[in-house]
């Protein structure tokens, strides 16, 4: 079946520290998505990535398509961005189509 | 709507009863998915809705689930005959189609005792 590998699954930081998240997928990409879960529960969509860079404020997400993995970086942390990170690949064939696979998730904690 | 929304927020209920959850999706949106997330833990896939047909239904764990949606937009996410088990965040997205992003809901909290 389709595997979704994120690293590291824990990740500890002090604020302002930079960090990279990474994801593997073990099939082509065509739609590729970075999600924050903050300490509420609340998924949070950061990006939609299937190849390329894309920048938001602190956060980039970059996806070489070819060679089947992303990786998120987070540039000077804040307390804010504690949560935990999922990365989702979406298939687009056979009997799943349609179906989002996710991660196991990279758990983040920014400490002061 | 202005986005995703799930109800009840909270649900107690008891060992051997049906419980219904319901999720109004982002309007337009045509795709919409039901995952379910137990404490610590990733997203488990349920099910997925295109318009008012659901391609895929192999996650649903067992015949006491089950899923419709009506109208391209409202979905009830049913479970009959609860057990401690199902207790767990169930979680509503949506999207507009293939290539755009999902959104999802706050989630349910389900809990049973």
């Amino acid at each position: 079946g389709i595997q979704v590998e994120q690293s590291p699954p824990d990740l500890i930081l002090q604020e302002g520290a930079n960090s990279t998240l990474r994801c593997n997928f073990s099939d082509s990409v065509n739609n590729l998505q970075w999600f924050h879960q903050n300490p509420w529960g609340q998924l949070i969509n950061l990006f939609y990535i299937p190849s390329g860079t894309k920048q938001n404020g602190r956060l980039s997400a970059t996806t070489v398509a070819t060679e089947r993995y992303s990786l998120l970086y987070i540039s000077s942390s804040q307390t804010t961005d504690s949560g935990v990170y999922f990365c989702a690949w979406r298939s687009y064939r056979g009997s799943t189509l349609g179906r989002l696979y996710f991660g196991r998730g990279t758990q983040l904690t920014v400490w002061p | 709507g202005a986005g995703v929304s799930q109800s009840p927020s909270n649900k107690v209920t008891e060992k051997g009863k049906d419980v219904e959850l319901r999720c109004d999706p982002i309007s337009g949106h045509t795709a919409l998915y039901w995952y379910r997330q137990s404490l610590g833990q990733g997203l488990e896939f349920l099910i997925y809705f295109q318009g008012n047909s659901a391609p895929d239904k192999s996650g649903l764990p067992s015949d006491r689930f089950s899923a419709e949606r009506t109208g391209g937009s409202v979905s009830t996410l049913t479970i009959q005959r609860t057990q401690q088990e199902d207790s767990a965040v169930y979680l509503c997205a949506s999207t507009q189609g293939s290539g755009e992003k999902l959104f999802f809901g706050s989630g349910t909290q389900l809990s049973v005792l």
